[in-house]
């Protein structure tokens, strides 16, 4: 079965500086996607950013980039320029398993 | 936008009650999802449904049901509302079949049963 793990509960970060969110997987399925979502103190999710498992680029999205190394099953996310709105929980999902990990709690620190 | 939207932002029941959340979204969505969110857990797929009168369950199907009558509204239901399905319910959809596919999210119901 196929597994997310994200294993920091928390993370903080200071206001325009760059933080990196940790995420693993499990799967033997050679073709998957993976996924950030995004959770502010208002609760709606968001997608942030997506990486098909076939391309071998990195997504990004403005400031947000990840680093997808597929032979390590890892999918970490890097925001640069850190602001107050990206004060969030941050999921990190798996598909077509649809299997989300327990989240990581980011705080901007002005 | 895609909007998707829950019937309630929170909701307090009693042990025992029948409980329905209602989820609608506008964007003519063929797949909707059902999950809960508990802390340290993260999220947690309950149902989901490809289509019109179909469903099919998640990680966690037990103590629930739905129902989707229509392609807009997925209903969550609760036969017998007991203490431990206190809990934030987050529905989703989805545009088709493509596992690429991201999902959209309602804001969320926070159920309480005492």
């Amino acid at each position: 079965a196929q597994t997310v793990t994200q294993s920091q509960p928390e993370m903080s970060v200071q206001e325009a500086e760059t933080v990196t969110l940790s995420c693993t997987y499990d799967t033997s399925e050679s073709d998957y996607y993976l996924f950030w979502y995004k959770q502010p103190p208002s609760r709606q999710m968001i997608l942030v950013i997506r990486q098909e498992a076939y391309k071998q680029q990195n997504a990004t999205e403005n400031r947000f980039s990840v680093n997808f190394q597929k032979a390590a099953k890892s999918f970490s996310l890097k925001i640069s320029d850190s602001q107050l709105g990206d004060a969030a929980m941050y999921f990190c999902a798996y598909r077509p398993r649809l299997v989300f990990g327990k989240g990581t709690r980011l705080s901007v620190i002005a | 936008d895609v909007k998707v939207t829950q019937s309630s932002r929170y909701l307090v029941k009693r042990t025992g009650e029948k409980v329905f959340l209602e989820c609608v979204q506008d964007m003519d969505h063929e797949n909707m999802f059902w999950y809960r969110q508990d802390p340290g857990l993260g999220l947690r797929l309950i149902y989901f449904s490809y289509d019109v009168k179909m469903k099919e369950k998640g990680d966690i199907p037990e103590g629930y049901s739905v129902s989707r009558e229509k392609k807009e509204r997925f209903s969550l239901i609760l036969e017998s509302a007991s203490t431990n399905q206190t809990s934030m319910y987050l529905c989703a959809s989805s545009p088709g079949l493509g596992a690429v596919e991201t999902q959209y999210f309602g804001p969320g119901t926070r159920l309480l049963v005492l």
